[in-house]
């Protein structure tokens, strides 16, 4: 199985209600990041948490990560429909050398209904 | 404005004939990389790049070939497409590889 696994693979909910995803990974990171994609188009960074991070914050979005558990969540608040994507988790490892290998997840297609 | 550029975003071609996505972005980043995605498989590095010069194989890179002589371009050449290289490819850079990625809007090539 992958170095970044999603779950669930499919999150439907209500506007305006919380949405959460969850990320294991394999192996020591360096950091963890989140990133977004709307049907089809370029992926775009959301959060990045490093591995001595616990939690962090960036508007509607709360990302822990727990080293001992190999494992991240992602949590938005107060879902608009406007959120309805899909979302990744990646890895960058560690130690890592010179290998410059970030790797995906499989992906949370989530979807926000108004 | 701050952008990675890709082309063609389109493409159809047929088995055997050898194409290049170019890639270029105005950053000023170090690190460049491409990645496939494909239905239920996420993501897959194919090659990256940590400076001029300096490219590795990713986890996917068979059937593929990169070149970094700018820094501020990475081309994916496909020598001889065949049909399983059907995807949607995505270059991407950073400043460095532990940070924020930024990604093109996606080349989706067929091979018939």
């Amino acid at each position: 199985s992958q170095q970044g696994e999603e779950d669930p693979q499919a999150l439907s909910i209500q506007e305006g209600e919380n949405a959460t995803m969850n990320c294991s990974y394999k192996t020591s990171i360096n950091n963890l990041q989140w990133y977004r994609q709307n049907s089809g188009r370029g992926l775009v960074h959301l959060i990045l948490i490093r591995s001595n991070e616990r939690e962090k914050h960036s508007g509607r979005l709360r990302v822990t990560l727990d080293t001992s558990k190999k494992s991240s969540s992602l949590l938005i608040t107060a879902s608009r429909a406007a959120d309805t994507a899909s979302y990744f988790c990646a890895t960058v490892l560690f130690p890592s050398g010179n290998t410059g290998k970030l790797i995906f997840g499989q992906g949370t297609t989530l979807q926000v209904k108004p | 404005e701050a952008q990675v550029t890709q082309n063609p975003r389109y493409l159809i071609t047929v088995t055997g004939k050898k194409l290049t996505v170019t890639c270029s972005q105005n950053m000023n980043h170090e690190y460049m990389s491409w990645y496939r995605q494909d239905p239920g498989l996420g993501l897959r590095q194919i090659y990256y790049s940590m400076n001029v010069e300096v490219t590795d194989k990713g986890d996917v890179p068979e059937g593929y070939k990169v070149s970094r002589k700018e820094k501020r371009n990475f081309p994916l050449i496909l020598e001889s497409p065949s049909p399983n290289q059907t995807s949607l490819y995505f270059c991407a850079s950073s400043f460095q590889y532990t940070g924020e990625l930024f990604f093109g809007e996606g080349s989706r090539l067929t091979v018939l």
